[in-house]
């Protein structure tokens, strides 16, 4: 079964770096991901797609400070300088023949 | 610019039948597969399903026995039929479409609410 695990919740000072972590089953270790960005009374929006070896493509106009990376089994949506607007849920997804999967998010509160 | 806009009633009673739509502008509705997502409140995301250019279409397993989805090449837009509904499906829906190059979720309108009440 197709599954992806995220801590509920992180912090991280204002001007700061946060490391976010969503973790696939072992299953599906090698999979690619994506990383959505959903702020309050917004859609979501596509910041990343990320393989498992760490490149990663981008969405249309999404800062530097945005980037990916992974390791194993794990995907990992790190954002540097943090600004206030970067406080939202967070969430990765994946995909397999007829099958789209969310982790259940991680809302990160900028301090 | 590729935008998508989500449309249809905000209010559903209970046992009757949810319907939206989602237009799509800015590029073809051809070559992707175009998906319903929906956010109960304070829950995560939860795919309900795709349909196809060609109109094939999956849904989740959860939801299967009550959804359908179809689309309307001629018209750029696609709809959600949700049956028999409870309170328990209250939640913003999103449309959205995926990546040509893969499945993950490109582009996402900005959420219709619709709630299930008497």
């Amino acid at each position: 079964q197709l599954v992806l695990t995220q801590s509920p919740s992180a912090s991280a000072s204002l001007g700061a770096s946060v490391k976010l972590t969503c973790t696939l089953d072992s299953g599906h270790s090698n999979n690619a991901i994506a990383w959505h960005q959903h702020q309050p009374v917004k859609g979501p929006r596509f910041l990343m797609k990320l393989n498992s070896d760490g490149r990663h493509i981008k969405g249309d106009g999404i800062p530097d400070r945005f980037s990916g990376s992974s390791s194993g089994a794990e995907r990992y949506l790190i954002i540097s300088s943090l600004q206030s607007e970067d406080e939202a849920d967070y969430y990765c997804q994946t995909w397999g023949t007829g099958i789209r999967v969310f982790g259940g998010g991680t809302k990160l509160t900028v301090l | 610019q590729v935008q998508l806009q989500e449309s249809g009633p905000g209010l559903v009673r209970p046992s009757e039948t949810l319907s939206l739509t989602c237009s799509v502008s800015g590029a073809s509705i051809n070559n992707y597969y175009w998906s319903w997502i929906r956010q109960p409140p304070g829950k995560g995301l939860q795919w309900i399903g795709y349909v196809h250019y060609t109109g094939n279409t999956i849904y989740n397993p959860s939801l299967k026995s009550r959804v359908t989805i179809t689309i309307d090449t001629s018209r750029t837009q696609f709809s959600l039929r949700l049956y028999s509904v409870t309170a328990a499906d209250t939640a913003i829906y999103y449309c959205a479409r995926e990546g040509g190059d893969d499945n993950y979720f490109h582009y996402w309108g900005q959420g219709s609410l619709v709630t299930v009440s008497s």
